[in-house]
């Protein structure tokens, strides 16, 4: 089983409509997390941080569900530059502070006209 | 913005020629990686280092070698070339407690 888990999709949205999407980890001992956003050809960029009581930032909603090991991405009103792949990442603590990042594969979002 | 840099961006190389792609974060991260993505696919790891002198494999097998002789940089090297190599590497850093990462622009290998 993989780690980090997503859905690629391609998930076909028409534009304004609402969609959301979730990431599934194995590792228990997971305690930050995050999504990206990649879009094509370029690097990933931190889209939000992922906190325990939930978090929205604009027309994006995060959640973490830590009893069955998910979080969850909120994107109201979508709009034609939200389509991108989003990539789910997760982080365990040691002693040494955050251990390394774990990637799940993305969920590619199109939104359309 | 994030400051980790990445160079070259794009770089053709002849097959068996060694090249080494630069890495350098301006943030006092201690954790950097680098991570290999073809496109439209997935990341994968190939290598990571938690700190100055400290290196290890990723989960996706390479050819290349790292360093990390000082905070800031960690270059990765091919010593030689192969078509199969090409892709684009990508460099990313990370704070040990916040755990956001931030990534270069990338280099995009072609090995002709």
């Amino acid at each position: 089983r993989k780690e980090v888990e997503q859905d690629p999709g391609p998930f076909n949205v028409p534009e304004g409509a609402t969609v959301a999407f979730n990431c599934t980890y194995s590792n228990s001992a997971s305690q930050s997390f995050f999504w990206y956003r990649q879009d094509c050809r370029k690097e990933p960029k931190l889209l939000m941080s992922v906190y325990s009581s939930g978090n929205e930032d604009g027309r994006f909603t995060a959640q973490l569900n830590r009893a069955s090991q998910y979080i969850s991405l909120l994107i109201r009103d979508s709009k034609l530059s939200d389509s991108a792949t989003y990539l789910c990442v997760v982080t365990a603590y040691s002693g040494g502070g955050a251990d390394g990042l774990t990637f799940g594969k993305g969920t590619h979002l199109i939104i359309q006209p | 913005e994030a400051d980790i840099y990445q160079t070259p961006r794009y770089l053709v190389i002849g097959t068996g020629k060694k090249i080494t792609l630069e890495c350098s974060q301006t943030m006092g991260h201690d954790k950097m990686y680098w991570y290999q993505q073809d496109p439209g696919m997935e990341l994968h790891l190939i290598h990571y280092s938690y700190g100055v002198n400290s290196t290890e494999k990723g989960d996706l097998s390479s050819e290349s070698t790292v360093s990390r002789i000082r905070t800031e940089h960690f270059p990765l090297t091919l010593e030689s070339a192969r078509p199969s190599h090409t892709s684009q590497y990508l460099c990313a850093s990370s704070d040990s407690v916040s755990a956001e990462a931030f990534f270069g622009q990338g280099t995009r290998l072609t090995v002709v």
